[in-house]
């Protein structure tokens, strides 16, 4: 499978554990975004990654949580002393980022098949 | 600030028949919107995009800059078109920051 890669699936959590989650995007994809899915919604952004960079963070990104890029390949999502609001499904997108050239040219979203946290 | 609103939560059709998913949304800007489909057990996929103008799997959908609105439309509903779907907005030139609806779950029964 050469599409966007989740690592874990599941992962269950006692309250106050720290969490780390992987994302291996599309391996020419120069954009990583990070969305969070809980029971009934819509995903909702969290952050992303042009390369390297982290280029903007929600609102919804408490300063428990923080993302990392570091050689603009994968990525990590660590939540530390979780809380059992935090259980949901983490989901990540690639997407190609081309400047200075035609809006036809940008790709859409890739998602991957994301994390189920549960927080007990 | 941007919103997406789908105001079905479930959608029943039975085989055959038309199906209309709406969305609607709230952007200042132009924006750039999208349907995304889920399968059962499978990722979130990209459908169709209103730039393309394209028809994916019989489902079409209008940009109606008016009314505010992108509903997709099939006219003759498959049961292999059950799934959940989420319309969703790109405010800028990245197509990868999206606000999604909070989806609707079609069922197509035989």
């Amino acid at each position: 499978d050469t599409g966007v890669s989740q690592n874990p699936r599941h992962k269950i959590t006692k309250r106050g554990q720290n969490v780390t989650f992987r994302c291996d995007p599309i391996s020419e994809h120069n954009r990583l975004y990070w969305y969070r899915q809980t029971l009934g919604q819509g995903p909702e952004f969290l952050t992303y990654f042009q390369n390297e960079a982290q280029l903007e963070k929600s609102r919804l990104l408490s300063d428990r949580f923080s993302a990392e890029r570091p050689k603009g390949s994968f990525s990590t999502l660590e939540i530390q002393r979780t809380e059992q609001g935090d259980s949901a499904m983490y989901l990540c997108a690639s997407s190609v980022r081309k400047t200075g050239t035609f809006r036809q040219q940008n790709t859409e979203a890739f998602f991957g098949q994301g994390t189920r946290l549960t927080v007990v | 600030a941007q919103r997406v609103t789908q105001p079905e939560k479930l959608l029943s059709v039975f085989k055959g028949a038309p199906v209309e998913l709406k969305c609607n949304y709230s952007y200042s800007g132009s924006p750039e919107l999208f349907w995304y489909v889920q399968y059962s057990r499978q990722r979130l996929q990209l459908l169709l995009r209103h730039i393309s103008r394209e028809s994916i799997k019989g489902f079409t959908a209008d940009l109606n800059k008016g009314e505010t609105s992108f509903h997709l439309k099939k006219p003759f509903a498959q049961e292999e078109d059950s799934a959940m779907y989420y319309c969703a907005l790109a405010g800028g030139t990245s197509y990868g920051k999206l606000t999604f609806g909070q989806g609707t779950i079609l069922t197509v029964h035989p």
